[in-house]
C-alpha cells in the first residue's frame, strides 16, 4: 500500500521557475525522504529530512517536515532542463521505505 | 566505487514462466532490498535481506521469493509469473538493515507476455 501521497501528479514549468511539490503521509514517521528517478530507470536519493527537523537544505533543494498536518514539501529552487524527473516521497517503515505514487516534473527551455 | 549493478537490463518473458533477477550492492553494503515498480505508482516494497538472512517482506505473493549470498549479492526469483508482474523491478543496498540510506540499482525492466 501507498503510504504518502503527493501533489501534484504532475507539474510543467521553464527553466528557471522554482518548482514545489507536496506530499501526505498516513502515521507516525522516524524520518522521510525524497528521490529523484529519471525515465523509469533507479532511484536517486535527494535528501532526508528527519522527525524532528522542520527544515532541511541541499544545494537548490529545500524541503520542509509538518508533523502535525503530516505532510512534507520539496523546493527546487532555478529549475534547470536536468531537473525533468520524476520526484517520490518515501517513508520508513523500519526495514521498508514506503513510496507515494510521485510527482512528474518537467522543465522546458 | 560501483554503485548497486542488477541484471538483466530487461527481460521478457511467457505467462507461467519463471525468471530470476540478480543485484549486487556496493561494496561493504550487507542490506538488499527488492522493489516493485509498475507504469505510474512509485516502488512498492517485496523483500530485505541483511546478512543473508530475510529481515522483511511486503505483501507478495508466495511466487515471489529471494535470498542473499555470503558476498552480500541477492536474487529474486519469480514463479508462474502473470501479466501483472510486468514492472520494473528495483535493488536497493543499505550499510544496516534499517530502510534509510538505501542506494538504488538501474533496475530490471520484466515484460509478462
Amino acid at each position: 500500500s501507498q503510504q504518502g501521497e503527493e501533489d501534484p501528479q504532475a507539474l510543467s514549468i521553464q527553466e528557471g521557475e522554482n518548482a514545489t511539490m507536496n506530499c501526505s503521509y498516513k502515521t507516525s514517521i522516524n524520518n522521510l525522504q525524497w528521490y529523484r528517478q529519471n525515465s523509469g530507470r533507479g532511484l536517486v536519493h535527494l535528501i532526508l529530512i528527519r522527525s524532528n527537523e522542520r527544515e532541511k537544505h541541499s544545494g537548490r533543494l529545500r524541503v520542509t517536515l509538518d508533523t502535525s498536518k503530516k505532510s512534507s514539501s520539496l523546493l527546487i529552487t532555478a529549475s534547470r532542463a536536468a531537473d525533468t524527473a520524476s520526484y517520490f516521497c518515501a517513508t520508513d517503515a523500519w526495514t521498508a521505505l514506503i513510496f507515494g505514487k510521485g510527482t512528474t516534473l518537467s522543465v522546458s527551455s | 566505487d560501483a554503485g548497486v549493478t542488477q541484471s538483466p537490463t530487461h527481460l521478457i518473458k511467457t505467462r507461467g514462466q519463471q525468471v530470476t533477477l540478480r543485484c549486487s550492492p556496493i561494496s561493504g553494503h550487507k542490506s538488499v532490498s527488492w522493489y516493485q515498480q509498475v507504469l505510474g505508482q512509485g516502488p512498492q516494497f517485496i523483500f530485505q535481506y541483511y546478512e543473508k538472512e530475510e529481515r522483511g517482506r511486503g505483501n507478495f505473493p508466495d511466487r515471489f521469493s529471494a535470498r542473499q549470498f555470503p558476498n552480500y549479492s541477492s536474487e529474486l526469483n519469480v514463479n508462474a509469473l502473470l501479466l501483472g508482474d510486468s514492472a520494473l523491478y528495483l535493488c536497493a543496498s543499505s550499510h544496516r538493515d534499517r530502510s534509510y540510506e538505501q542506494y538504488f540499482g538501474p533496475g530490471t525492466r520484466l515484460t509478462v507476455t
